[in-house]
């Protein structure tokens, strides 16, 4: 149980064009979603915080118009990045935190998208 | 505020060998503490988690870590390497707040080399 998919596993796309990466709770419903990013051989940074129904919550110095964050069911949360740059390419994970959650913050990681911008 | 750092962005042992990978946290209210493994080009496995219980806590692939408030340390440790052991390990710190959710914050990995 607790599965979180991500969709695409890789995708790369031209300068200037825009991607949407979707994140699932397979087996569970999670009010709410976390997205982070993680560059190569660094550790993952919380961009934003997603919550079923209403506007995500982003961190220091993330573009929340370059970083769109939909979370319209309790089981699917995407990220579009935005004309996208080669800076943008990253490893980008999600993870979910089930609404019958225990107390600890418990979450659960999808296995990632690779942005690559050329 | 939260911050994680982790000593050693690379830790060689042999096959065999205790494995000793070190976490040390800053936290302005009681922490909940995880270890994570990454395997490459693959998301986060949970290997283990400090919630406020026991303060020896013990996971998955015969991992265990020692919560120690007195140090703000939460080291993890496996008495015998295996080669599959070989990954990232990332020590992750987030608010204990009462059921909260709340991102992660993330110290910068060490990765763990198994030496035949």
């Amino acid at each position: 149980g607790a599965v979180v998919s991500q969709h695409p596993s890789r995708v790369i796309c031209k300068s200037g064009t825009s991607v949407k990466i979707e994140c699932r709770s397979l087996d569970f419903q999670a009010t709410t979603m976390f997205w982070y990013r993680q560059f190569p051989k660094q550790s993952l940074m919380l961009m934003a915080t997603s919550n079923e129904g209403s506007k995500a919550t982003y961190e220091q110095g993330v573009e929340k118009d370059k970083f769109l964050i939909n979370h319209a069911s309790l089981t699917l949360s995407t990220l579009t990045v935005t004309s996208a740059h080669p800076e943008d390419s990253s490893f980008y994970i999600c993870s979910a935190r089930p609404l019958r959650s225990a107390s600890y913050n418990e979450q659960f990681f999808g296995p990632g998208t690779r942005l690559t911008v050329l | 505020a939260q911050s994680v750092t982790q000593l050693g962005s690379h830790v060689s042992v042999s096959e065999g060998a205790l494995v000793l990978l070190r976490c040390n946290y800053s936290s302005s209210v009681p922490p909940y503490l995880f270890w994570y493994v990454q395997y490459p080009n693959q998301g986060l496995q949970l290997l283990l988690k400090y919630t406020s219980a026991a303060t020896l806590v013990k996971g998955i692939n015969g991992f265990e870590a020692e919560f120690k408030k007195s140090e703000t340390s939460f080291h993890l440790t496996k008495p015998s390497a295996h080669m599959s052991d070989a990954a990232e390990y990332f020590c992750a710190v987030s608010a204990n707040s009462g059921g909260g959710a709340d991102g992660l914050t993330f110290g910068k990995g060490t990765h763990l080399i198994i030496q035949p």
